[in-house]
């Protein structure tokens, strides 16, 4: 059962337009997500979250939406530049657990 | 810090052979956690430690698989015997307690792993 889901395996989008990244849940009982960036032969690294308390979060060029109801969460990257192009991640983490719990991955490619 | 530091970065080896894979974590970080990357299930994570103590192993696929933490600077991750389905990308990732921070988990590069 895959608690986190990325529908997406692949998204391609053109330099200076919006990258949209999605990502939706099933397990009401996670209250904190992440999105992850890795990039090939490298780990994943962190790079933004957004409590289960909140519905956004911005940080420069990136921003989380989270919508609990519809158990579905989104990166928005804009504007998109080459260097975005990797595989993101989706997590979310249990109140119960404490672990990461990931999503399959997008492979993002922004085109020059 | 060297950030979270696994070998080898690849490993080929033949089926039925044991393999084992190593991960420092970051020095003060008391969690550890060993993930596999496919295709198919994107990051799926094995098991966890916290404080040298197995918290988790859920997610250890078969008996095949076991990994140990002796001290606060080192685990292992060992399969044995391997096969061709356990090919995949093996991450470790270490963090400062239970609860995660606003930075999550730091992982390490990786092991590439392909039995054949």
């Amino acid at each position: 059962d895959q608690q986190v889901k990325q529908n997406s395996p692949s998204l391609s989008v053109q330099e200076g337009r919006i990258s949209i990244l999605n990502c939706d849940y099933t397990n009401s009982m996670f209250d904190y997500f992440l999105w992850y960036k890795k990039y090939p032969a490298e780990g994943p690294t962190f790079l933004i979250s957004i409590s289960s308390i909140k519905d956004k979060n911005e940080d420069g060029r990136f921003t989380v939406f989270l919508n609990k109801s519809a158990k579905h969460l989104s990166l928005h990257i804009v504007p998109s530049q080459p260097g975005d192009s990797a595989v993101y991640f989706c997590a979310a983490k249990s109140q119960n657990t404490g672990k990461l719990i990931f999503g399959q991955g997008t492979t993002l490619q922004v085109k020059p | 810090d060297a950030g979270v530091i696994q070998s080898p970065r690849h490993e080929v080896t033949e089926m039925g052979q044991e393999v084992t894979l190593r991960c420092k974590p970051i020095s003060g970080h008391n969690s550890l956690f060993w993930y596999r990357q496919t295709m198919m299930r994107g990051l799926e994570l094995l098991i966890y430690f916290n404080n040298n103590v197995p918290i988790d192993d859920s997610g250890m696929p078969e008996d095949r698989f076991s990994a140990k933490m002796p001290n606060a600077s080192f685990s292992t991750l060992k399969i044995q015997p391997s096969e061709p389905r356990d090919s995949a990308v093996y991450f470790c990732a270490s963090s400062l307690g239970n609860s995660l921070n606003n930075y999550g988990y730091t992982f390490g590069s990786g092991t590439r792993l392909t039995v054949v």
